[in-house]
This record gives C-alpha cells, structure tokens and sequence, in this order.
C-alpha cells in the first residue's frame, strides 16, 4: 500500500514537502507519480520519477516549482513544492506506474493554498 | 506535451446496456495508455494497462482496445457499481497526461 502525508493549509508563496511511504510490494521495481485532482476537477499529473531516481518528469504548470524524489531504501516518494498558488490547492496522491497488472495509489493528501 | 482527449464528457446508460468510452492521443503513444475507474471520495483503480489488458482483479466485462492514437475502453454490460468516472492516461513520455474523463451515469 501507499500511505502520503505532509499535507496542510499553506499561504500563497509557501512551501511544502510530501511524503508517501510505501509497503508490500517491491518499491525499487516501480516507477512512481505524484497525481493531483482540484477540488470537484480531473485527475492532473503532476510528477513522475524513474527506477532509481536519476530521471524525473513534471506537469507543465509545475514550471520549477516542485521537485520528486524517492529514497529506495526507505521505501519513499517525496515531493518538494515551493511557490504555491491557490490553483495548486487539492489531494494529492502517489501513485506507481500503470504499465502492469497492479497499480498502488495512496488514499491522497489534501493540500489547501490560502491567504 | 501530449494532450488526451476523451469523449463523450458524459454517457447516460441503463444497467444491462454495453458502452464504448473514446480516448485520443495527440500523438502516438504506442500502447503506453491505462484506463481508470474513480468513485466519489476515493482514489482511482486501475481497470486497464498497456491498451488492452485487464488489470487484477477486473471482470471481463471491461475490455480495452487501439494503439498509436486512438484508444477505446468498452464495458459489455454495465452492472450497478460500474457507473462511475473514467480516465485514459498515457504513459509513453513525459508528462504522463490524463484524459479529461467521461462520466458514466444511470439513465
């Protein structure tokens, strides 16, 4: 299973740093994805990080703002996100990749962006 | 970038009744395209992955099919707990773009 934390009620130019722990399954074999989805909205990709974390890929509104990052040996996906707008505001969920029969998706963090 | 575009946005079905939700890519993708099911207050599920294969645990009844561009997930009979939301995403390159989604209700 996934399990995210971190989330929270931040003001417009902050900071946040989430976090999804990840159990029962062998996490250094999946590639991961943060996925976000607004309040009443779709589902939007936000990140995605490869096998051993030396490749990454980011959602063209994320422009620079936030980093992923994984430690294997802790079983981690992080997710570094800095300069925060109110359209950043919703769950975000981890997720492994869709490319076999199983895929993990955490329950979702919510983050609310707010002066 | 590649955009997904699903469609119809909306589909109103009877139960019993089969149907067939659209998903295209802007450029090809290959095979590299999953399919998902979302219920309200809960994390989506997996029901299809690399265009035509049934992930675990999903009954036959859902079958995904096309490459390249154009996709198609189809639902032969729809039974009470599959009207729901659905998402085609592609996995090909990044950014890992999702469809917009098609809602699927009870007529």
């Amino acid at each position: 299973q996934l399990v995210e934390s971190g989330g929270g009620v931040v003001r417009p130019g902050g900071s946040l740093r989430l976090s999804c722990a990840a159990s029962g399954f062998t996490f250094k074999d999946f590639y991961m994805s943060w996925v976000r989805q607004p309040p009443g909205k779709g589902l939007e990709w936000v990140a995605g990080v490869n096998l051993n974390g030396d490749k990454r890929g980011y959602g063209d509104f994320v422009r620079g703002r936030f980093t992923v990052s994984r430690d294997n040996a802790k079983e981690s996906l992080y997710l570094e996100m800095n300069s925060l707008t109110v359209e950043d505001t919703a769950v975000y969920y981890c997720a492994t990749w869709p490319a076999t029969s199983v895929a993990f998706w955490g329950q979702g963090t919510a983050v609310t962006v707010s002066s | 970038e590649i955009v997904m575009t699903q469609s119809p946005a909306t589909l109103s079905v009877s139960p019993g009744e089969g149907v067939t939700l659209s998903c295209r890519a802007s450029q090809t993708v290959k095979n590299d395209i999953a399919w998902y099911q979302q219920k309200p207050g809960q994390a989506p599920r997996l029901i299809i992955y690399r265009a035509y294969n049934r992930a675990t645990d999903i009954p036959a009844r859902f079958s995904g099919s096309g490459s390249g561009t154009e996709f198609a997930l189809t639902i032969s009979s729809l039974r009470s707990e599959d009207f729901a939301l659905y998402y085609c995403q592609q996995f090909n390159s990044w950014p890992w773009a999702f469809g917009q989604g098609t809602r699927v209700d009870i007529k």
